[in-house]
């Protein structure tokens, strides 16, 4: 059983569209962690949510904290091609140093 | 500042055979970890070191081990190696206070034949 269990695994759209990508618990978190991964490089952290209904924006996406802290999204206005990779919620375990556990990961394809 | 730097970027092995991958932290990093991404079950953490010591293990067989060295880079090793462990390993580095950002490599992709 996954820890975080993300929403849609594959997400094919159009330029332009928008998207919602999920990440769902059972467990409650004290923060968590968007990343993005481009094909031949590592992941690189786009945002950390630690507040219950939480809301931060980085140009055209959207993160937001459940309530209760133990779901998150990822909203993305106009897609644009460059936004093409996998996308990535984590949360890091702080009793436990550095261990960082992922969700399985959207893989998102922004045609032109 | 550099980043994350993990060499070999590329390898190929074969069954029985063992590999060492290696991981230079970005400068005054203490912590770095490790992770095996594959295509079935996604990023998984192998096992994080702080200060030449293993803070954190993940549920891997005990053919997967790794060390610390005083400078803060770090080697993971693969003895008796299986179909199953090619994968993409990700090494990554943070100051190690326990909590903020880790800084990803860009991995050394494994093949087992």
């Amino acid at each position: 059983t996954q820890l975080l269990e993300q929403s849609p695994q594959f997400l094919s759209i159009q330029e332009g569209e928008n998207l919602t990508v999920y990440c769902n618990s059972s467990s409650v978190f004290s923060s968590l962690q968007w990343y993005r991964q481009e094909p031949g490089e590592g992941p690189v952290l786009l945002v950390t949510v630690v507040t219950g209904g939480e809301v931060k924006k980085l140009k055209r996406l959207t993160f937001q904290f459940g309530d209760a802290r133990k779901d998150s999204s990822l909203h993305i206005t106009a897609a644009q091609p460059g936004d093409t990779g996998l996308y990535l919620c984590a949360v890091l375990l702080y009793n436990q140093g550095g261990k960082l556990i992922f969700g399985q990961g959207t893989e998102l394809s922004v045609k032109p | 500042k550099a980043g994350v730097t993990q060499t070999p970027r590329y390898l190929i092995k074969t069954r029985g055979q063992q590999v060492t991958l290696s991981c230079s932290p970005i400068s005054g990093h203490r912590s770095v970890s490790w992770y095996q991404q594959t295509p079935g079950q996604g990023l998984q953490f192998l096992f994080e070191y702080f200060s030449e010591t293993q803070r954190n293990k993940g549920n891997f067989p005990g053919r997967f081990s790794g060390r610390q060295f005083s400078n803060s880079r770090s080697e993971m090793n693969v003895s008796t190696l299986e179909l199953g462990d090619s994968a993409l390993y990700l090494c990554a580095s943070s100051l190690g206070s326990g909590a903020g950002e880790l800084f990803f490599g860009e991995g050394s992709r494994l093949t087992v034949l």
